[in-house]
């Protein structure tokens, strides 16, 4: 199917595990990104990538590593997962800059860490 | 840089009533302009933008929105909203020129919720 998917729905993992969060859209499109939603906080950019194999930091990068050896693969790894990581994640694609269409979302991963 | 401010956090309205969410950036170059709408256990879907022409743009359900680049505003209208209206909504800009690598800037959300 087209589209942009998120895997898995949901996700609880113990402190300290390690824990990845894929990302997979059939479009092609250069640029992808990793978003953290927190109620009060919006939407937080966490990581980037304008195309394979180049990835840039957001504005809450610590604590996760990402990868782009595809470019329609996009996974998103939590190294040592804590309490303050629990929230739900998107990721979003877009075929290029500057943003005239926006973004398309995935449907998100609900990430517990107890 | 970019930023975006929702002011208000939470807006509750009686079911067909008019609504106005609120939407103020700053800038230092040209923007394009989003509305996001997220319904419960949903990823965010895209409303209506604003890239040039005219400053009144329209969603398919009704919501229309209007750029004002004299008060760097981008305010969400709806003349009667439905129940199903209920849901988290996001303004965000992206750079025009190009330049900001990083995509769209969101802001924080509003929760518009419908009251019978």
């Amino acid at each position: 199917d087209a589209g942009i998917t998120q895997s898995p729905r949901y996700k609880i993992t113990e402190t300290g595990r390690q824990v990845t969060l894929m990302c997979h859209q059939t479009w092609s499109h250069s640029y992808m990104f990793w978003y953290r939603q927190d109620l009060g906080h919006g939407l937080r950019l966490i990581y980037y990538s304008a195309a394979a194999d180049i990835t840039d930091k957001g504005e809450v990068p610590d604590g996760y590593v990402v990868s782009r050896s595809k470019t329609e693969n996009f996974p998103l790894t939590l190294e040592s997962a804590t309490r303050s990581q629990t929230s739900v994640y998107f990721c979003a694609s877009s075929p290029g800059q500057p943003i005239r269409g926006g973004y398309t979302f995935g449907s998100g991963t609900r990430l517990t860490v107890v | 840089a970019q930023s975006v401010t929702q002011l208000d956090s939470q807006v509750p309205v009686f079911e067909e009533a008019p609504v106005e969410l609120r939407c103020n950036y700053s800038s230092s170059v040209s923007v394009y302009l989003f509305w996001y709408v997220q319904y419960p256990n949903q990823g965010l879907q895209l409303l209506l933008k604003y890239l040039s022409g005219s400053t009144l743009v329209e969603s398919i359900n009704g919501f229309e929105a209007e750029f004002n680049k004299s008060q760097t505003s981008f305010h969400l209208r709806k003349p009667s909203v439905h129940i199903s209206d209920t849901a988290e909504y996001f303004c965000a800009v992206s750079d025009r020129t190009g330049g900001g690598a990083d995509g769209l800037t969101f802001g924080k959300g509003t929760h518009l919720i419908i009251q019978p």
